[in-house]
C-alpha cells in the first residue's frame, strides 16, 4: 500500500519567517494529497489540497507544491504567525474510486514570536 | 451545523469490558472511517465503510468491530478492551467513497483502558 514519509518531525521557526514541510509518497498512480492541520487537542482539519494534474496551489499564507516525477510534496506557510503553531499531517490518495487516504506521521511546528 | 459527533470525549474503562464509541454524521455522507491516533504514529485507520451495510479493515483492525446499520451512524465497537488500544480515536466523514473530496473529523475519543 501507499506509504507516506514527513520530514521533519519537528520544525521551529521565527514569528514571520516561512516554514516548509516535505512528504515524500512511495505508490506513484496516487493523485490526491491534502494536507490537514491539527491544533492541539483539537480534531485534524483540511487546510488545502492539490491533485496530479496541478503543480502549486496558493490558499493566502499557505501553498502546496508537487513533483510527481520525484514523488513528493510540500506545504508552504509564509509569515508564519502564533497561531500557526500545530501538527500538521499530510496524505495521498488514488483518488477518484479509491477511499483509503494513507497519512503521514506529523509534523510539529512551532512558531516562537 | 455540519457535523461529526464523536462519543464520549473521555472514557476510562478496564481490561475486559465492552465499549461502544458512537459516531454520527449530519451531512449524508456515504463514506465513513476510524483512526486511532498515538504518539509517533500519526493517524493510522482502523475500518472504514463505502455505505450502508459495507465495511472493511483497514491498517489496524485487530481488536475492533464497527457496523454500519444506518448512513449517518458508524459505532466503533471494543469487545475486550486491552491496555494497547489506550488511544485518541478520531471518527471521520467524507462526501462519497473517494478519498479526494476531503475528510470531516469529529472531535475525537480520548480512551484508557486500565
Amino acid at each position: 500500500g501507499e506509504n507516506v514519509e514527513q520530514h521533519p518531525s519537528t520544525l521551529s521557526v521565527q514569528e514571520g519567517d516561512s516554514a516548509v514541510i516535505k512528504c515524500t509518497y512511495s505508490d506513484s498512480a496516487s493523485n490526491y494529497f491534502p494536507w490537514y492541520k491539527q491544533e492541539l487537542g483539537k480534531r485534524p482539519q483540511l487546510i488545502i489540497d492539490i491533485r496530479s494534474n496541478v503543480g502549486e496551489k496558493k490558499d493566502q499564507r499557505i501553498a502546496v507544491t508537487l513533483n510527481k516525477t520525484a514523488k513528493h510534496f510540500s506545504l508552504h506557510i509564509t509569515e508564519t504567525q502564533p497561531e500557526d503553531s500545530a501538527v500538521y499531517f499530510c496524505a495521498a490518495s488514488k483518488g477518484y474510486g479509491n477511499n483509503r487516504l494513507a497519512f503521514g506521521k506529523g509534523n510539529q511546528v512551532v512558531v516562537i514570536p | 451545523e455540519a457535523q461529526v459527533t464523536q462519543n464520549p470525549r473521555y472514557l476510562i474503562t478496564v481490561t475486559g469490558k465492552k465499549l461502544t464509541v458512537t459516531c454520527s454524521q449530519n451531512m449524508n455522507h456515504e463514506y465513513m472511517s476510524w483512526y486511532r491516533q498515538d504518539p509517533g504514529l500519526g493517524l493510522r485507520q482502523i475500518y472504514y465503510s463505502m455505505n450502508v451495510e459495507v465495511t472493511d479493515k483497514g491498517d489496524v483492525p485487530e481488536g475492533y468491530k464497527v457496523s454500519r446499520k444506518e448512513k449517518r451512524n458508524f459505532p466503533l465497537i471494543l469487545e475486550s478492551p486491552s491496555p494497547n488500544q489506550t488511544s485518541l480515536y478520531f471518527c471521520a466523514s467524507s462526501l462519497n467513497g473517494q478519498a479526494d473530496y476531503g475528510y470531516t473529523f469529529g472531535s475525537g475519543t480520548r480512551l484508557t483502558v486500565v
